[in-house]
C-alpha cells in the first residue's frame, strides 16, 4: 500500500517558537494533502486541504496565519505552527491522496508545547 | 443533524465473537466510503474501501446500502487485536471532501 512519513514523530518546544512538520509521500504522487488535529479522545479535525502548487484551503476557524501550509511538490507538504502556544499542543496527522480517492495517513507528530 | 453518525459506543465483546458496526451519512450524492481503524495514539490505518454494495477481506465484510444511506462493518471471529476505534469515512460528491464519522471504540477482553 502507499506509505506516507511524517517528520519529526514527536517535538517539544518553547511557548513563542515556531514548529515545521514535513509530510511526504514515499511511494506515490500525491495531488491532495490534508492536515489534521486530534486532541485526546476525540475525532481527527481536519484544518486544511492543500493541493500541489496551490494555496491551501483552511477549514473555518483555523488560522491560515498560525498554521502555515505549504505543498511545494507533488510528495512534500509542510505545516509549520507559527508562535506556539500550550493550547496548539496535540497530535498533528496528515494524509494524501494520490490517483485514487483513498487517503493514506502519515504516523503523525506529537506536538507539546511547553 | 452530523453528516456521518457512527453506533456511539464502546462496545465490549468476548474474543471469537461476532461485532457489527452501523454508520450512517446524510449526503445521498456521497461516492465512496471507507472503514479505518485508529489505534490509542497512532494513526488511522485504512481497514477496507466501499464502494459498490459491498466488500469482503477475511474476518471483515463491508455493507454499503445507498437507498438507506448507511454501511456496515462486520468483525467475524473476533482477536484481542482488533481492540481499536473503528472509523467511517465518506467522500462526498468524488470530491476531496471526506467527513470523518465520530469512530465506535471496540474492546475486545479475553
Amino acid at each position: 500500500g502507499a506509505v506516507v512519513s511524517q517528520h519529526p514523530s514527536w517535538v517539544i518546544c518553547k511557548s513563542g517558537t515556531s514548529v515545521k512538520i514535513e509530510c511526504r509521500s514515499l511511494d506515490f504522487q500525491a495531488t491532495t494533502m490534508f492536515w489534521y488535529r486530534q486532541f485526546p479522545k476525540q475525532s481527527l479535525m481536519l484544518m486544511a486541504t492543500s493541493n500541489e502548487g496551490s494555496k491551501a484551503t483552511y477549514e473555518q476557524g483555523v488560522e491560515k496565519d498560525k498554521f502555515l501550509i505549504n505543498h511545494a511538490s507533488l510528495t512534500l507538504s509542510t505545516l509549520t505552527v507559527t508562535s506556539a502556544h500550550p493550547e496548539d499542543s496535540s497530535f498533528y496527522i496528515c494524509s494524501a491522496t494520490g490517483t485514487s480517492d483513498t487517503q493514506y495517513f502519515g504516523p503523525g507528530t506529537r506536538l507539546t508545547v511547553l | 443533524r452530523k453528516e456521518v453518525e457512527q453506533d456511539p459506543g464502546p462496545f465490549n465483546v468476548p474474543e471469537g465473537a461476532t461485532v457489527a458496526f452501523n454508520c450512517t451519512y446524510s449526503n445521498s450524492a456521497s461516492q465512496s466510503f471507507f472503514w479505518y481503524r485508529q489505534d490509542c495514539r497512532k494513526e488511522p490505518k485504512l481497514l477496507m474501501s466501499v464502494y459498490s454494495s459491498g466488500n469482503e477481506d477475511g474476518r471483515f465484510t463491508a455493507q454499503l446500502n445507498r437507498a438507506s444511506q448507511y454501511i456496515s462493518l462486520l468483525i467475524r471471529d473476533s482477536k484481542l487485536s482488533d481492540s481499536a476505534t473503528y472509523l467511517c469515512v465518506v467522500n462526498e460528491s468524488g470530491g476531496q471532501n471526506f467527513v470523518f464519522g465520530p469512530g465506535t471504540r471496540l474492546s475486545v477482553l479475553p
